[in-house]
């Protein structure tokens, strides 16, 4: 069990780039969590999987925010047209089990800054 | 809309006990999970109150009373390594977290 990874660790972008960031869960984990963190908050809920299915998206995420998870296994997020409003740690966490309430395993964090 | 409101920060004294307290509005609940974050770090998990009443586990202790729709986190015999920020949740919504300082 090697825990949840996360990549790139650090990326920083000019406004209105495109970025995409990957999340690599723990193996037999089936639900995978995006958050978005900024500083002095906690984590805010973006959106999740069940296996290779989105099941629910925060109001929050805007169209420019795009999650996949293709074979139930890695994620990804990507966000288009960066924004300086976008710069934040990015999260992302896992669990095994059959509801939210599930323990949530993270992973480092992807941290945003947009130039 | 779910909201959970915690102390911004709390200061205690090394070996002493501290009490952080999530009060919460929710429109489903399962249960009251903690979770602590280091600066620079991933949340972890610590603890989860499915069910009234304290569990324990080592050093934390956390309570729920879901007719009062509030919880704590109990940390005992405090250490400078306890420093850091502690968050309630539930389900997927973070509360606003409680930066402990531990001083000597």
């Amino acid at each position: 069990d090697t825990g949840v990874s996360q990549d790139p660790r650090h990326k920083i972008t000019k406004r209105g780039q495109n970025v995409t960031f990957r999340c690599d869960p723990i193996s037999e984990h089936n639900r995978l969590y995006w958050y978005r963190q900024t500083l002095g908050q906690g984590p805010e809920f973006l959106t999740y999987f069940q296996n290779e299915a989105q099941l629910e998206k925060s109001r929050l995420l805007s169209d420019r925010f795009s999650a996949e998870r293709p074979k139930g296994s890695f994620s990804t997020l990507e966000i288009q047209r960066t924004e300086q409003g976008d710069s934040a740690m990015y999260l992302c966490a896992s669990s095994l089990g059959a509801g939210p309430q599930e323990t949530q395993y993270f992973g480092p964090g992807t941290r945003l800054l947009v130039l | 809309g779910q909201s959970l409101e915690q102390p911004s920060e709390v200061t205690a004294v090394e070996g002493a006990i501290v009490q952080i307290n999530c009060t919460y509005q929710t429109s489903g609940f399962y249960g009251l999970s903690w979770y602590q974050q280091h600066d620079g770090g991933a949340p972890t998990f610590l603890s989860y109150n499915g069910l009234d009443g304290l569990e324990e586990t080592g050093r934390f202790s956390s309570f729920l009373s879901r007719s009062d729709s509030y919880g704590y986190l109990l940390l005992q015999e405090l250490q400078m390594k306890d420093s850091a920020s502690y968050f309630c949740a539930v389900e997927v919504t973070f509360g606003t977290g409680t930066k402990l300082q531990v001083i000597p």
